[in-house]
């Protein structure tokens, strides 16, 4: 059985670019959450998915926006790059309370 | 503004020792709480999950929760080399419609 999966594994941007991530959760989970975590930090959450609609968000500013498609795969997309979103992000799949996390995507802004 | 401490360490326990963990929450509303091990360069990996005060035991880890406190600790007994890597605290508010909040992690080192 797969585990949740994220592509891709590592990503460099320049400032002002945009970029989307990619996640397909564990099978039999329907709900998508994305998660940054900076060096040396516990991960931030910046939203869930959930029957293809965003569900919650954390505090993260509209540049960051996402997408479940009907296969409860989901993409994260940043808009406007900056220096400081440079890290570590993360997907977590679950069915209700347990969340389980995928490999990651390193993103680096130059 | 929903708050998880724990102390970052590093935390240095000798081989075979007991290492104990420690976390606080500010949100008296939470309900689910979770232990996350997360060795370097890795993502966090979910070893345990507590819902009710008390104890929790699986195998050599224990989650301990004292809601009136607003405390969860995790025990590691035998602790082997192999448990070195940052434990993340995770607090769940609602039933599964939000987002974990972490603390920053504690770093733990077994020392052969």
């Amino acid at each position: 059985d797969a585990g949740v999966t994220q592509s891709p594994t590592h990503l460099i941007k320049t400032r002002g670019q945009q970029v989307t991530l990619r996640c397909s959760p564990k099978s039999g989970h329907d709900t998508v959450s994305w998660y940054q975590q900076a060096l040396g930090q516990g991960p931030q959450f910046i939203f869930q998915y959930y029957e293809e609609e965003e569900r919650q968000r954390g505090n993260f500013p509209d540049r960051f926006s996402g997408h479940q498609f009907p296969n409860y795969s989901s993409e994260l997309n940043v808009n406007a790059l900056l220096l400081g979103d440079s890290a570590l992000y993360l997907c977590a799949s679950s069915y209700y309370n347990e969340q389980f996390f995928g490999p990651g995507t390193r993103l680096t802004v130059l | 503004q929903k708050e998880v401490e724990q102390n970052s360490g590093p935390l240095s326990v000798p081989e075979g020792a007991i290492a104990s963990l420690n976390c606080t929450y500010s949100d008296r509303g939470s309900q689910s709480f979770f232990w996350y091990r997360q060795y370097s360069g890795k993502s966090p990996e979910l070893i345990m999950s507590i819902y009710s005060n008390g104890d929790k035991e699986d195998g050599r880890f224990t989650a301990q929760l004292n809601k009136a406190s607003q405390y969860v600790s995790l025990l590691i007994r035998d602790s082997q080399p192999s448990d070195s890597a940052t434990y993340l605290c995770a607090v769940l508010l609602g039933g599964g419609a939000d987002g974990l909040t972490f603390g920053k992690g504690t770093h733990l080192i077994i020392q052969p």
